[in-house]
Protein backbone atom coordinates (compact mmCIF):
# COMPACT_ATOMS: atom_id res chain seq x y z
CA UNK A 1 0.00 0.00 0.00
CA UNK A 2 0.87 3.25 -1.20
CA UNK A 3 -0.36 6.91 1.03
CA UNK A 4 0.35 10.87 1.68
CA UNK A 5 -0.26 12.29 4.61
CA UNK A 6 0.00 16.58 5.10
CA UNK A 7 0.03 16.56 8.61
CA UNK A 8 -1.47 20.67 7.98
CA UNK A 9 -4.52 21.27 5.90
CA UNK A 10 -3.73 25.38 6.40
CA UNK A 11 -0.27 27.04 7.10
CA UNK A 12 -0.67 31.05 7.91
CA UNK A 13 2.92 33.01 7.69
CA UNK A 14 3.72 36.88 7.76
CA UNK A 15 5.91 37.26 4.94
CA UNK A 16 9.38 37.42 5.66
CA UNK A 17 9.38 34.01 8.05
CA UNK A 18 10.02 30.75 7.46
CA UNK A 19 7.72 28.09 5.67
CA UNK A 20 7.21 24.64 7.14
CA UNK A 21 4.70 22.38 5.25
CA UNK A 22 4.82 18.80 6.51
CA UNK A 23 4.58 15.51 4.22
CA UNK A 24 4.40 11.68 5.57
CA UNK A 25 4.91 8.87 3.22
CA UNK A 26 4.21 5.19 3.11
CA UNK A 27 5.53 2.99 0.62
CA UNK A 28 6.22 -0.59 -0.12
CA UNK A 29 8.79 0.23 -3.02
CA UNK A 30 11.79 2.52 -3.12
CA UNK A 31 9.54 5.82 -3.17
CA UNK A 32 10.45 8.74 -5.48
CA UNK A 33 8.83 12.20 -3.80
CA UNK A 34 7.57 15.41 -5.45
CA UNK A 35 6.08 18.50 -4.09
CA UNK A 36 4.00 20.42 -6.59
CA UNK A 37 2.09 24.07 -5.97
CA UNK A 38 -0.62 24.80 -7.34
CA UNK A 39 -1.85 28.83 -8.46
CA UNK A 40 -5.34 29.68 -8.09
CA UNK A 41 -6.68 28.92 -11.61
CA UNK A 42 -2.86 28.05 -12.64
CA UNK A 43 -1.70 24.11 -13.39
CA UNK A 44 -0.07 22.32 -11.03
CA UNK A 45 4.02 23.26 -11.18
CA UNK A 46 6.85 20.82 -9.68
CA UNK A 47 8.75 22.26 -6.72
CA UNK A 48 11.02 19.68 -6.31
CA UNK A 49 11.79 16.05 -6.14
CA UNK A 50 13.77 13.22 -4.63
CA UNK A 51 14.93 10.30 -6.64
CA UNK A 52 17.35 8.11 -4.06
CA UNK A 53 20.17 10.40 -4.90
CA UNK A 54 20.58 13.69 -2.54
CA UNK A 55 18.42 13.25 0.87
CA UNK A 56 18.25 17.45 0.79
CA UNK A 57 16.78 18.19 -2.57
CA UNK A 58 16.56 22.03 -3.54
CA UNK A 59 14.07 23.34 -5.75
CA UNK A 60 12.58 26.46 -7.63
CA UNK A 61 11.60 29.75 -5.99
CA UNK A 62 14.09 28.92 -2.68
CA UNK A 63 12.36 26.10 -1.70
CA UNK A 64 14.35 22.45 -0.54
CA UNK A 65 13.19 19.65 1.18
CA UNK A 66 14.84 16.50 3.20
CA UNK A 67 13.66 13.03 2.73
CA UNK A 68 14.45 11.34 6.10
CA UNK A 69 14.20 7.16 5.36
CA UNK A 70 13.61 6.65 9.12
CA UNK A 71 10.69 9.10 9.77
CA UNK A 72 9.13 8.94 6.40
CA UNK A 73 9.34 12.27 5.91
CA UNK A 74 9.86 14.71 3.27
CA UNK A 75 8.81 18.29 4.83
CA UNK A 76 9.13 21.63 2.63
CA UNK A 77 11.17 24.28 3.59
CA UNK A 78 11.47 28.12 2.60
CA UNK A 79 13.68 30.41 5.16
CA UNK A 80 11.91 33.08 4.12
CA UNK A 81 8.04 33.66 2.59
CA UNK A 82 7.21 36.08 0.06
CA UNK A 83 3.43 36.91 -0.91
CA UNK A 84 3.78 34.81 -4.24
CA UNK A 85 4.29 31.78 -2.05
CA UNK A 86 0.57 32.01 -1.38
CA UNK A 87 -0.83 28.64 -3.15
CA UNK A 88 -1.90 25.12 -2.63
CA UNK A 89 1.12 22.67 -2.13
CA UNK A 90 0.98 18.85 -2.62
CA UNK A 91 2.93 16.56 -1.96
CA UNK A 92 3.23 13.07 -4.21
CA UNK A 93 4.66 9.66 -3.35
CA UNK A 94 5.65 7.48 -6.47
CA UNK A 95 6.71 4.38 -7.09
CA UNK A 96 7.07 1.24 -9.20
CA UNK A 97 9.81 -0.46 -12.07
CA UNK A 98 8.24 0.05 -15.21
CA UNK A 99 5.43 -2.41 -16.58
CA UNK A 100 2.38 -2.21 -15.17
CA UNK A 101 3.01 -1.29 -11.62
CA UNK A 102 3.10 2.22 -11.56
CA UNK A 103 1.57 3.81 -8.45
CA UNK A 104 1.25 7.64 -7.87
CA UNK A 105 -0.64 8.97 -4.68
CA UNK A 106 -1.33 12.93 -4.50
CA UNK A 107 -1.59 14.20 -0.51
CA UNK A 108 -4.49 16.02 0.25
CA UNK A 109 -3.00 19.60 -0.14
CA UNK A 110 -1.56 22.21 2.27
CA UNK A 111 -3.11 25.86 1.91
CA UNK A 112 0.04 28.44 3.07
CA UNK A 113 -1.27 31.77 3.29
CA UNK A 114 1.25 34.71 3.65
CA UNK A 115 0.24 37.52 5.71
CA UNK A 116 1.91 40.83 5.02
CA UNK B 1 7.45 24.48 -27.16
CA UNK B 2 4.04 24.04 -26.30
CA UNK B 3 2.86 22.41 -23.42
CA UNK B 4 0.21 19.73 -22.43
CA UNK B 5 -2.50 21.01 -23.75
CA UNK B 6 -6.56 19.36 -23.20
CA UNK B 7 -9.52 19.92 -24.73
CA UNK B 8 -12.75 20.77 -23.94
CA UNK B 9 -11.97 23.34 -21.25
CA UNK B 10 -15.38 23.06 -19.54
CA UNK B 11 -17.88 20.50 -19.76
CA UNK B 12 -21.33 20.47 -18.95
CA UNK B 13 -23.32 17.11 -18.84
CA UNK B 14 -26.15 15.49 -17.17
CA UNK B 15 -26.85 12.33 -15.08
CA UNK B 16 -25.89 8.80 -17.30
CA UNK B 17 -24.52 10.75 -20.03
CA UNK B 18 -21.09 9.59 -21.69
CA UNK B 19 -18.19 12.19 -21.95
CA UNK B 20 -14.46 12.20 -24.13
CA UNK B 21 -11.84 13.90 -22.74
CA UNK B 22 -9.03 14.94 -24.87
CA UNK B 23 -4.99 15.46 -23.90
CA UNK B 24 -1.98 16.44 -26.17
CA UNK B 25 1.38 15.57 -24.19
CA UNK B 26 4.34 17.79 -24.58
CA UNK B 27 6.55 16.50 -27.75
CA UNK B 28 8.61 14.00 -27.28
CA UNK B 29 6.92 12.89 -24.35
CA UNK B 30 5.80 9.30 -24.87
CA UNK B 31 3.65 8.90 -21.09
CA UNK B 32 0.52 10.28 -20.58
CA UNK B 33 -1.44 10.20 -17.44
CA UNK B 34 -5.17 11.15 -16.64
CA UNK B 35 -6.59 12.66 -12.39
CA UNK B 36 -9.23 13.52 -11.20
CA UNK B 37 -9.18 16.74 -8.60
CA UNK B 38 -11.79 17.04 -6.65
CA UNK B 39 -12.76 20.88 -5.46
CA UNK B 40 -10.88 21.05 -2.40
CA UNK B 41 -8.95 18.04 -2.83
CA UNK B 42 -5.78 16.75 -3.78
CA UNK B 43 -6.06 15.52 -7.45
CA UNK B 44 -6.05 11.36 -7.84
CA UNK B 45 -4.62 9.10 -10.32
CA UNK B 46 -6.81 7.60 -12.48
CA UNK B 47 -4.74 6.26 -15.76
CA UNK B 48 -0.71 6.27 -16.96
CA UNK B 49 -0.16 5.21 -20.35
CA UNK B 50 3.17 4.57 -22.47
CA UNK B 51 3.72 3.18 -25.80
CA UNK B 52 -0.39 3.08 -26.46
CA UNK B 53 -0.06 0.42 -23.26
CA UNK B 54 -1.56 1.15 -19.46
CA UNK B 55 0.90 0.82 -17.45
CA UNK B 56 -0.91 1.80 -14.15
CA UNK B 57 -4.15 2.15 -12.92
CA UNK B 58 -6.22 4.10 -9.92
CA UNK B 59 -9.54 2.96 -7.58
CA UNK B 60 -11.98 4.31 -10.35
CA UNK B 61 -14.77 2.01 -11.45
CA UNK B 62 -14.78 0.70 -15.27
CA UNK B 63 -16.52 3.70 -16.19
CA UNK B 64 -13.70 5.31 -16.46
CA UNK B 65 -11.36 4.07 -19.75
CA UNK B 66 -8.89 5.53 -21.74
CA UNK B 67 -6.47 4.94 -24.52
CA UNK B 68 -3.70 6.68 -26.38
CA UNK B 69 -3.04 7.21 -29.82
CA UNK B 70 -0.22 6.74 -32.32
CA UNK B 71 1.06 10.67 -31.93
CA UNK B 72 0.94 9.94 -27.84
CA UNK B 73 -2.23 11.73 -27.64
CA UNK B 74 -4.43 10.36 -25.32
CA UNK B 75 -8.48 10.28 -24.45
CA UNK B 76 -10.18 9.78 -21.13
CA UNK B 77 -13.79 8.12 -21.19
CA UNK B 78 -16.48 8.46 -18.78
CA UNK B 79 -19.69 6.57 -19.19
CA UNK B 80 -22.95 6.41 -16.89
CA UNK B 81 -22.29 10.19 -15.47
CA UNK B 82 -22.72 10.52 -12.01
CA UNK B 83 -22.74 14.10 -9.87
CA UNK B 84 -19.67 13.27 -8.20
CA UNK B 85 -17.82 12.86 -11.55
CA UNK B 86 -18.28 16.62 -11.61
CA UNK B 87 -14.27 17.45 -10.95
CA UNK B 88 -11.19 19.01 -12.59
CA UNK B 89 -9.50 16.27 -14.88
CA UNK B 90 -5.85 16.91 -15.41
CA UNK B 91 -3.54 15.39 -17.79
CA UNK B 92 0.21 15.30 -17.53
CA UNK B 93 2.59 14.02 -19.57
CA UNK B 94 6.57 13.14 -18.55
CA UNK B 95 9.03 11.22 -21.30
CA UNK B 96 8.86 7.29 -20.15
CA UNK B 97 6.10 7.68 -17.16
CA UNK B 98 9.00 6.36 -14.98
CA UNK B 99 8.77 6.66 -10.99
CA UNK B 100 10.74 9.28 -10.68
CA UNK B 101 10.11 11.57 -13.73
CA UNK B 102 8.57 14.96 -13.33
CA UNK B 103 5.68 14.96 -14.83
CA UNK B 104 3.57 18.38 -16.99
CA UNK B 105 0.35 19.30 -16.01
CA UNK B 106 -2.37 20.28 -19.23
CA UNK B 107 -4.79 23.47 -17.51
CA UNK B 108 -7.33 20.33 -16.74
CA UNK B 109 -11.11 20.28 -18.12
CA UNK B 110 -13.42 21.25 -15.73
CA UNK B 111 -16.42 18.92 -16.08
CA UNK B 112 -19.67 19.80 -14.33
CA UNK B 113 -22.20 16.86 -14.06
CA UNK B 114 -26.18 18.23 -13.73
Amino acid sequence: AQSVTQLDSHVSVSEGTPVLLRCNYSSSYSPSLFWYVQHPNKGLQLLLKYTSAATLVKGINGFEAEFKKSETSFHLTKPSAHMSDAAEYFCVVTSGSGGSNYKLTFGKGTLLTVNP
Amino acid sequence: DAGVTQSPTHLIKTRGQQVTLRCSPISGHKSVSWYQQVLGQGPQFIFQYYEKEERGRGNFPDRFSARQFPNYSSELNVNALLLGDSALYLCASSFRGGAGETQYFGPGTRLLVL
